[in-house]
């Protein structure tokens, strides 16, 4: 069974850029949830979905935005972008929302 | 909300050596997940441990869910253990996962 895709696996943007991430998660699994990670600010949850719907965001501003096929992949949007939100953007698909959670290989995103 | 500690930061052990990590948490859960993650940033699942014991190959794991804390356990360590080792679970009714800042392990040859 083929694991959780992300792509692309890296990414350079300049600052005001905006920026799409997708992710196709292990076939079967509804659930994908999007975590950011950073060397000071650690892993952070961004936000979760579910057949299409967002049920938990986490506390990062308005212009991180995500969204949810009928197919169960995912794409997670960085609009207007800020040095800081350079990052490892991992993604993460469980069968149901309480089941163990199973990780892509991450896009690095650079913004200059 | 939850919050997860984990201990010691940083680990420097010769191959061969064993190793216990530990992760601590400030609330009741539903599950408990170890994770590696190596050098190019891939989360590797390690366990899925609510509670009990578990073991897989030179890796187990336990949790004692009563007294909130999960141990990792590496035995014979290889020099392809180094990374980073993190703990992370779900807090009641909430679809995301809380991260312990992890503990960095380096096995020296």
């Amino acid at each position: 069974k083929a694991g959780v895709t992300q792509t692309p696996r890296y990414l350079i943007k300049t600052r005001g850029q905006q920026v799409t991430l997708s992710c196709s998660p292990i076939s079967g699994h509804r659930s994908v949830s999007w975590y950011q990670q950073t060397p000071g600010q650690g892993l952070q949850f961004l936000f979760e979905y579910f057949s299409e719907t967002q049920r938990n965001k986490g506390n990062f501003p308005g212009r991180f935005s995500g969204r949810q096929f009928s197919n169960s992949r995912s794409e997670m949007n960085v609009s207007t972008l800020e040095l800081g939100d350079s990052a490892l953007y991992l993604c993460a698909s469980s069968l149901r929302e309480t089941s163990e959670q199973f990780f892509g290989p991450g896009t690095r995103l650079t913004v200059l | 909300g939850i919050q997860v500690e984990q201990s010691p930061p940083d680990l420097i052990l010769q191959e061969g050596a064993n190793s216990t990590l530990r992760c601590n948490f400030s609330d009741s859960v539903n599950n408990l997940q170890w994770f590696h993650q190596n050098p190019w940033g891939q989360l590797i699942n390690l366990f899925y441990i609510p509670s009990g014991t578990k073991q897989n190959g030179r890796l187990s794991a336990t949790t004692v869910a009563t007294e909130r804390y999960s141990l990792l356990y590496i035995s014979s360590s290889q020099t392809t253990d180094s990374g980073v080792y993190f703990c992370a679970v779900p807090p009641p009714s909430n679809y995301q996962l809380i991260w312990g800042a992890g503990t960095k392990l380096i096995i020296k040859p």
